[in-house]
């Protein structure tokens, strides 16, 4: 799996875009990005993933650069249920059972 | 929205006591997962089950561990004799049979284990 790097922490005012970023520069051709989260002793929360085309659901953004070695999260009106630690995981995926290795991730404050 | 389900939410035991912690995954997945996490630290992977048997196991889960299927819908995690580390969150997770889909896991509240 490619290492990915991120921020220890980050502060986000409510309401207002958080942009969460992750570095994965020795991402292979066929490694997915993958955001999960963990709110305060609650369990991990499956956010989005892509490969390289940006992608948008419910719950956020995913932007990724050309060169993918660089991704972003965005979540466009940050509230303050959305404080929590952030996973950006690097992967490929396949059928069948797949563990989920978790990384410290960026711990992201969302501030009333 | 279906969800994973544990219980108890908090387990509290003796050294040495044997504990069972439940989990009902998401009625049509197939693959399901135990991940711990001690206090402050990483949400470490545990071990992964599909089709009544373990498909991987990490250095963790030694012989004290055991899991199991007992009826269409409950996995449990067994362990022997806790130790005092064993004192973590425990988090059941599952998630289908999908290829691109197949990293996408659902994961329980989890059971707080408390070993004293």
């Amino acid at each position: 799996d490619a290492k990915t790097t991120q921020p220890t922490s980050m502060d986000c005012a409510e309401g207002r875009a958080a942009n969460l970023p992750c570095n994965h520069s020795t991402i292979s051709g066929n490694e997915y990005v993958y955001w999960y989260r963990q709110i305060h002793s609650q369990g991990p929360q499956y956010i989005i993933h892509g490969l390289k085309n940006n992608e948008t659901n419910e719950m956020a953004s995913l932007i990724i650069t050309e060169d993918r070695k660089s991704s972003t999260l965005i979540l466009p009106h940050a509230t303050l249920r959305d404080t929590a630690v952030y996973y950006c995981i690097v992967r490929v995926p396949s059928g069948g059972y797949q563990k989920v290795t978790f990384g410290t991730g960026t711990k992201l404050q969302v501030i009333p | 929205e279906p969800e994973v389900t544990q219980t108890p939410s908090h387990q509290v035991t003796q050294m040495g006591q044997e504990v069972i912690l439940r989990c009902v995954p998401i009625s049509n997945h197939l693959y399901f997962y135990w991940y711990r996490q001690i206090l402050g630290q990483k949400v470490e992977f545990l071990v992964s089950f599909y089709n009544n048997e373990i498909s991987e196991k990490s250095e963790i889960f030694d012989d004290q561990f055991s899991v199991e299927r007992p009826d269409g819908s409950n996995f449990t995690l067994k362990i022997r004799s806790t130790k005092l580390e064993d004192s973590a969150m425990y988090f059941c997770a599952s998630s289908d049979l999908g290829l691109q889909s197949s990293y996408e896991q659902y994961f329980g509240p989890g059971t707080r284990l408390t070993v004293t």
